[in-house]
């Protein structure tokens, strides 16, 4: 079964902490994984997608196909960061499977 | 400017009532997708389309409807609509083929609906 799991519903940090949002998924095939993002009062966009290997707002995330994950990272939080952060497979049909997404919450 | 437009973006309606929620985009893509979000919960996609009178059904079993007769309009339909039908509904649309099957989503506002 194609699945995206985000083990954490809500991360809160402080500005300048690290952040590593977890993502998991199971997928027989060769996986292709992205991130996407929704700042309050805005649409959901993407952030970023593993086989660009690009950072983007300070964000990486690594494909351990070992571990099955995908996790997001950034070195220090900043308060613009907060938002709700979902983890997406790309599907059998050509379509994204998504995770419940993350909150993540900086403070001050 | 290229943009994906939703409307309404909120509806409060009785049940039985047949109501159809609108989506259009001027990106210029051939791909374009229904998900259904509950409040929490993840995104399921309920339709799909490759273009112009293609429409698959998603994920998620859904009694709506949708219809693709221009490129740029992705109606969804719900003949009478019930309580359990409350949700948020979003559209998205990508281009097809260039870079590979996964082209980026762009996604509309959304429409959040409350069937009484």
């Amino acid at each position: 079964a194609q699945r995206v799991t985000q083990p954490e519903k809500l991360l809160s940090v402080f500005k300048g902490a690290p952040v590593e949002l977890k993502c998991n998924y199971s997928y027989s095939g060769s996986p292709e994984l992205f991130w996407y993002v929704q700042y309050s009062r805005q649409r959901l966009q993407l952030l970023l997608r593993h086989i660009s290997r690009e950072s983007i707002k300070g964000f990486t995330a690594d494909l351990n196909k070992g571990e099955t994950s995908f996790h997001l990272k950034k070195p220090f939080a900043q308060e613009e960061d907060s938002a709700m952060y979902y983890c997406a497979l790309g599907g059998s049909q050509g379509n994204l499977i998504f995770g419940k997404g993350t909150k993540l919450s900086v403070k001050p | 400017e290229a943009d994906i437009y939703q409307t309404p973006r909120y509806l409060v309606i009785g049940t039985g009532k047949k109501i159809t929620l609108e989506c259009s985009q001027t990106m210029g893509h051939d791909k374009m997708y229904w998900y259904q979000q509950d409040p929490g919960m993840e995104l399921h996609l309920i339709h799909y389309s490759y273009g112009v009178n293609s429409t698959e059904k998603g994920d998620l079993s859904s009694e709506s409807t949708v219809s693709r007769i221009r490129t740029e309009h992705f109606p969804l339909t719900l003949e009478s609509a019930r309580p359990s039908h409350t949700s948020q509904y979003l559209c998205a649309s990508s281009e097809w083929g260039r870079g590979g099957v996964y082209n980026e989503q762009f996604f509309g506002p959304g429409t959040r609906l409350t069937v009484l």
